[in-house]
């Protein structure tokens, strides 16, 4: 059973250029949760979807980030017009619709120039 | 608002020695996990504990809860160099409907031959 797949894992954008960030979950999972990474630091939360709805966006920045869960396909984090502050490791996790812990991906290293 | 606080954030120790980790977080919580970081890649979970009281282990970690103090514990028995990584406390908040994972800084461990 294949776990949680983010691709790329590594990501160079120069400033200003847009960057996309492919989650797929685990089979069978229809929670997505989006975290960001600053080096040195601890993870924060950005978003939290299901299948088609945002349910819980608190943590995205209120501009340049959007995220989507579509019905087919990965879950998309976007990130418009980079700035070198959003270089950082973006993990995705996904969870089962009754149980609470978070399988996370291996993370996509993004690097803006 | 909702803080999580580990400490240390740093922790040198020889190999053989015991040591804990301690987590304390902000508000009550309903679930408190631990993971497990090592350089360059994502987060194993380690383990998940549920109520006041609980303890769990496995090999020579060994996790508390103690929901009336709202404090963790990860404690390392006879420490070996594999361990050597950054481990992380997380919270979540499900009664609220807050099913996101609020993380604590991280312990970067290093266990010296």
């Amino acid at each position: 059973n294949a776990g949680v797949m983010q691709n790329p894992r590594h990501l160079v954008r120069r400033r200003g250029q847009e960057a996309r960030l492919r989650c797929s979950p685990m089979k069978g999972h229809s929670h997505v949760y989006w975290y960001r990474q600053l080096p040195e630091e601890g993870l924060k939360f950005m978003v939290y979807l299901q299948k088609e709805n945002i349910i819980d966006e608190s943590g995205m920045p209120k501009e340049r980030f959007s995220a989507e869960f579509p019905k087919e396909g990965p879950s998309i984090l976007r990130i418009q017009q980079v700035v070198r502050g959003d270089s950082a490791a973006y993990f995705c996790a996904s969870s089962l619709l009754n149980q609470e812990t978070q399988y996370f991906g291996p993370g996509t290293r993004l690097l803006v120039l | 608002e909702l803080k999580v606080e580990q400490n240390p954030l740093f922790l040198s120790m020889q190999e053989g020695k015991n040591y804990t980790i301690y987590c304390n977080y902000s508000t009550t919580s309903d679930r408190l996990y631990w993971y497990r970081q090592d350089p360059g890649k994502s987060l194993e979970s380690l383990f998940v504990l549920l109520s006041n009281g609980a303890v769990k282990q496995e090999g020579r970690l060994m996790a508390s809860l103690d929901t009336k103090a709202r404090l963790s514990t990860l404690h390392i028995t006879a420490a070996v160099h594999d361990l050597s990584a950054t481990y992380f406390c997380a919270v979540t908040y499900m009664d609220t409907g807050r099913r996101a994972l609020t993380f604590g800084s991280g312990t970067r461990l290093q266990v010296q031959p």
